[in-house]
């Protein structure tokens, strides 16, 4: 299995300010037919499912805020919230989904500093 | 709108049964692969299963394989987890999600349903 491993475990971070999360794949998840990387975030606020904000890594799911950005190569990857807002707090998650078993990060919990 | 809404969940001994079913709405259900996913209380994500548009070609967490069965009915728009010889283990909120073959990502999930196994 692709173990997903994710850091910080929480962080908080000023308003306005921002945060950054990594994740790190145990083995190589870009899908060499489309040159993608098979990658996404999710975010996770109390008592809701998750939401998908980013897939192959680095695209933006519609809808959602331009200040939420992902990036990373290789087996390292990194998702940014460039200007935190109150309503960004949560956990996030990054998942592979380049085989089964589909695996998560275990989360990173974001507050306000 | 795409909805998905599970339904099923419940307390059940060990060694017992429960049937989950998620009913969807808002998109053509016989075009997407649908997920199974777990949250115990405080915890993380836990991928449990996946079925194919057609149902035929489906993939169980090693955690569960051979007592839950994944399922679905076109027909009714709805996904299915038969789960069998439940474990205190099991005990987490189950989502249903939609994958995306478009861009290869879970893009929407139900609220999930409640599964508590104890005695």
């Amino acid at each position: 299995d692709i173990v997903m491993t994710q850091s910080p475990d929480s962080l908080a971070v000023s308003l306005g300010e921002r945060a950054t999360i990594n994740c790190k794949s145990s083995q190589n998840i870009l899908y060499s037919s489309n040159n993608k990387y098979y990658l996404a975030w999710y975010q996770q606020k109390a008592g809701q499912p998750p939401k998908l904000l980013i897939y192959w890594a680095s695209t933006r799911e519609s809808g959602v805020p331009d200040r939420f950005s992902g990036s990373g190569s290789g087996t390292d990857f990194t998702l940014t919230i460039s200007g935190l807002q109150a309503e960004d707090v949560a956990v996030y998650y990054c998942q592979q989904y380049y085989t089964t078993p589909l695996t998560f990060g275990g989360g990173t919990k974001v507050e306000i500093k | 709108e795409v909805q998905l809404v599970e339904s099923g969940g419940g307390l059940v001994q060990p060694g017992g049964s429960l049937r989950l079913s998620c009913a969807a709405s808002g998109f053509n259900f016989s075009n997407y692969w649908m997920h199974w996913v777990r949250q115990a209380p405080g915890k993380g994500l836990v991928w449990v299963s996946r079925i194919n548009n057609d149902g035929i070609s489906i993939s169980y967490a090693d955690s569960v394989k051979g007592r839950f069965t994944i399922s679905r009915d076109s027909a009714k728009n709805t996904l299915y987890l038969q789960m069998n010889s439940l474990r205190a283990e099991d005990t987490a909120v189950y989502y249903c999600a939609r994958y995306n073959t478009a861009y290869h990502a879970v893009d929407y999930w139900g609220q999930g349903t409640l599964v508590t196994v104890s005695s």
